[in-house]
């Protein structure tokens, strides 16, 4: 089946800086985009989603875009903090309300 | 408070038995799912349920099997004809019929098999 899959595995910033992260999906069907973010040994938490109909959606320091075009989803988080340091993953919604996962972009924080 | 619990956190068990992962939901959600998660990779759907009584397979549900007798509880069973059981195993909920298919999830449970 189709999936939704990740650019970059790891991706390190400094303190303060923004971080994006991104996705690519490849079913043009999809209507409904999320994020989690999953810290470790923990079970993942919601960040923030998105309906196909939009373009872009912010929440608190997170602003997730979607690129129907290409088909790509990024997350970007502003002056990112240490505790952003987690995994993150993309999920969309499949047929009834079964979500599939990429495989994650761990985000490292430098002090 | 509402949520999702799972237990125990860690599980260790021999090769060649059965073991019932726990699930608890008292969000009042009708949907409840299991997932796998290796190292390094992504949630993988081991079953479903999107009402009491009924369950579907999901990706992986080989050697695996569940129920859902109560709208609370989805426990899910690693038999021993999974050939690779060690594994964190995650539980999530969520509600139905609404506009949002957020997935609630529950803290894990690391299972290792030896």
């Amino acid at each position: 089946g189709e999936s939704v899959g990740l650019h970059l595995p790891t991706l390190s910033v400094q303190e303060g800086d923004n971080s994006i992260i991104n996705c690519a999906y490849s079913n043009s069907a999809s209507d409904y985009f999320i994020w989690y973010k999953q810290e470790s040994g923990k079970g993942p938490q919601f960040i923030i989603d998105i309906r196909s109909n939009m373009d872009k959606r912010q929440g608190q320091r997170v602003t997730v875009l979607l690129n129907k075009t290409v088909k790509h989803l990024s997350l970007q988080i502003a002056a990112t903090q240490p505790g952003d340091s987690a995994v993150y993953f993309c999920a969309e919604k499949e047929y009834g309300n079964k979500l599939v996962f990429g495989a994650g972009t761990i985000l490292r924080v430098k002090s | 408070d509402g949520g999702i619990t799972q237990s125990p956190k860690y599980l260790f068990r021999k090769e060649g038995q059965n073991v019932t992962l726990s699930c608890e939901q008292n969000l009042n959600h009708d949907a409840m799912y299991w997932y796998r998660q290796d190292p390094g990779q992504g949630l993988r759907l081991i079953y479903y349920s999107q009402i009491v009584n009924d369950f579907q397979k999901g990706d992986i549900a080989e050697g695996y099997s569940v129920s859902r007798e109560k709208k609370e509880s989805f426990p899910l069973t690693v038999t021993s004809a999974q050939k690779n059981p060690t594994a964190f195993y995650l539980c999530a909920s969520s509600p139905r019929g609404l506009n949002s298919y957020e997935q609630y999830f529950g803290p894990g449970t690391r299972l290792t098999v030896t």
